[in-house]
């Protein structure tokens, strides 16, 4: 198993651009979520997923999109880059009922 | 308030020496507990649960205090593997599986 996969590792963008930060899971894992990290914040919850079809917002989820069309697949949209959204992003995966969330490796976004 | 605080690092400690982490939380309803371990700029893992009755992992224990709202993690016999960031994790109100993480406090294991 790749666990949870994380596509772009790095990606640096203009204020104003959108993109999609990739993440799958090959667990079957019912519960998807996005976090970012900042220094002196620890991570913060932004959307998340009970289950293929079903969305919700986080703690921070302004500024971001999701979408979970497969157990597999939870991508993350940012619509319109701010320099605030620079920072580090994971995905986490789990069972459901279970408390252990499986992370992503990360993608470090820097908006200029 | 934040709704979970930990100690400030970092801690720098020699190989071979106990240290211990202290975390506190604010939602008295929160009914799990966890540490998470960080390597520098890679993910969190899970490095143990903390149960009400206090639990131990080989050289990590870790214990819960509801009526303080207190959460504590030791270690003994320090490796330079242990060299890491931990994070104090709770989950937040209404929901088993969002958790709420702490700062994160660094320790550095020295030769």
């Amino acid at each position: 198993n790749a666990g949870v996969t994380q596509t772009p590792k790095f990606q640096v963008l203009k204020t104003g651009q959108s993109m999609t930060l990739q993440c799958a899971q090959d667990m079957n894992h019912e519960y998807m979520s996005w976090y970012r990290q900042d220094p002196g914040m620890g991570l913060r919850l932004i959307h998340y997923s009970v289950g293929a079809g079903i969305t919700d917002q986080g703690e921070v989820p302004n500024g971001y999109n999701v979408s979970r069309s497969t157990t597999e697949d939870f991508p993350l949209r940012l619509l319109s880059a701010a320099p605030s959204q620079t920072s580090v992003y994971f995905c986490a995966s789990s069972r459901q009922g279970a408390h252990e969330q499986y992370f992503g490796p990360g993608t470090r976004l820097t908006v200029t | 308030r934040k709704e979970v605080e930990q100690d400030p690092g970092p801690f720098n400690v020699p190989e071979g020496a106990t240290v211990a982490f202290n975390c506190t939380y604010s939602n008295s309803a929160s009914q799990s507990f966890f540490w998470y371990r960080q390597d520098c700029r890679k993910e969190p893992k899970l490095l143990m649960s903390v149960y009400s009755s206090g639990n131990e992992d080989g050289r990590f224990t870790a214990q819960l205090n509801r009526a303080s709202q207190y959460i504590s993690l030791l270690i003994r016999d320090s490796k330079l593997s242990d060299s890491a960031t931990y994070l104090c994790v709770v989950n937040r109100l209404g929901s088993a599986r969002q958790l709420t993480f702490g700062s994160g406090t660094q320790l550095t294991v020295l030769p």
